[in-house]
């Protein structure tokens, strides 16, 4: 069964430094998303990302945030420079269709710590 | 946005029947329900979906009333391995994103 992945698994990171998080997608998918978790909390949107560019993000998703698919397969996530409160499960995510009743398919996830 | 109401959590012993309720007074029309799973440190994982009555797969069963005010994901026969946080979701229409509650966090026990 295909699926999504997400490299590295674990990444640890100082304050204000850039980190770069990586997805593969499932490969005939067209929507990709960025979600996060805080340990103990709920999963939350950040991003959604359609032919190349940027169809919805939330609040948490601001300047400091990017995303970009560099090729044709991977799809990156960049925070600039690291705050501690950044630290975080990311979660890659990739549908079809994109719409309401389309499932997303989640990656395993990127455990961010940030000191 | 429909918003969901699910309870925190729930216990149950291997080989019971497990039904989890949620909530969601205000759907909209043209929404649809999707129950997800999620194990400690990994993502989401789809288990099922529907839009009105009952819905089965391999995994679970949905069953919605007429008045799609509520929907029941039910799991057969739980084992161990069902030991998990499942999330109920309401889609709102016209939004990709898809917005997570606290979820129902079932403990199975031997």
């Amino acid at each position: 069964e295909p699926e999504v992945t997400q490299t590295p698994s674990h990444q640890v990171t100082q304050m204000g430094q850039e980190v770069i998080l990586r997805c593969v997608p499932i490969s005939n998918h067209l929507y990709f998303y960025w979600y996060r978790q805080i340990l103990g909390q709920k999963v939350e949107f950040l991003v959604s990302f359609y032919n190349n560019e940027i169809s919805e993000k939330s609040e948490i998703f601001d300047d400091q945030f990017s995303v970009e698919r560099p090729d044709g397969s991977n799809f990156t996530l960049k925070i600039r420079s690291t705050k501690l409160e950044d630290s975080a499960m990311y979660f890659c995510a990739s549908s079809s269709t994109g719409t309401g009743e389309e499932t997303q398919y989640f990656g395993p996830g990127t455990r961010l710590l940030v000191l | 946005l429909a918003k969901t109401t699910q309870p925190i959590s729930m216990d149950s012993y291997e080989g019971q029947e497990v039904n989890i309720t949620c909530s969601h007074n205000n759907i909209a029309t043209n929404d649809y329900i999707t129950w997800y799973q999620q194990f400690p440190s990994q993502g989401p994982r789809f288990i099922i979906q529907g839009y009105k009555t009952k819905v089965t797969n391999e995994v679970a069963s949905l069953f919605i009333p007429a008045d799609r005010k509520s929907s029941t994901l039910s799991l057969p026969r739980v084992s161990l391995s069902d030991t998990a946080v499942y999330y109920c979701l309401v889609g709102d229409t016209g939004r990709r994103a898809l917005t997570f509650g606290s979820g129902t966090r079932l403990q199975v026990q031997p």
